[in-house]
């Protein structure tokens, strides 16, 4: 069953801590996005992927760091430098040869 | 999403049409999409639009005029179930990305 997987579906931090999403892909495509969803503000691009051990910078990449050292996992780090993490982070992945986007469930992360 | 305008809310009964509209900076237009999404769930394809004209997918059509940077959703038969967020994406030059907007709220009632 292929599909994109994020979990969890809710994550608690305190702030000052740093907290990493995951998000794993079984579709054998070749990018990854991670997007930031706030109320009123659509998705936001934090950051995206190509192919393996390649990434580059969204329009909101400060206080997050990525890494994508397999095909199929593309996890997101949320820095204490980020300043306003509570938001809803969605995960995405693209087939090389087409332009639709595939997303994942989603993780609320919530920060006090 | 800079560039992209579409209404922030709307609201319609069940069994009518709403349109709900997108305009988009033509400059690197390489296309056009329009996902719904239920509240705290992830978008899911509705429409891809490519040329200038009408597709329609039964209760669902979408509309693009490339020169006017100008596209529309078109929802008939309105049900219960169509109350959602619409989010509209164009894909800039690179194919790469996508840009959206800050997505349409649509309220159905009885």
């Amino acid at each position: 069953d292929g599909g994109i997987t994020q979990s969890p579906k809710y994550l608690f931090r305190k702030e000052g801590q740093n907290v990493t999403l995951s998000c794993e892909q079984n579709l054998n495509h070749d990018a990854m996005y991670w997007y930031r969803q706030d109320p009123g503000q659509g998705l936001r691009l934090i950051y995206y992927s190509q192919i393996v051990n390649d990434f580059q910078k969204g329009d909101i990449a400060e206080g997050y760091s990525v890494s994508r050292e397999k095909k199929e996992s593309f996890p997101l780090t949320v820095t204490s430098a980020q300043k306003n993490p509570t938001a809803f982070y969605l995960c995405a992945s693209r087939d090389g040869g087409t332009v639709e986007q595939y997303f994942g469930p989603g993780t609320r992360l919530t920060v006090t | 999403g800079q560039n992209i305008d579409q209404p922030t809310e709307m609201t319609a009964t069940e069994g009518a049409i709403v349109q709900i509209n997108c305009t988009y900076q033509t400059s690197g237009f390489n296309g056009l999409f329009w996902y719904q999404q239920h509240a705290g769930e992830a978008p899911t394809f509705l429409s891809y639009n490519v040329l200038d004209g009408l597709e329609e997918k039964g209760r669902f059509s979408s509309f693009l005029s490339r020169s006017k940077g100008y596209s529309y959703l078109l929802l008939k038969e309105l049900q219960m179930k169509d109350s959602a967020s619409y989010l509209c994406a164009d894909v800039p030059s690179g194919y790469s990305t996508l840009t959206f907007g800050k997505g349409t709220m649509l309220l159905v009632s009885p």
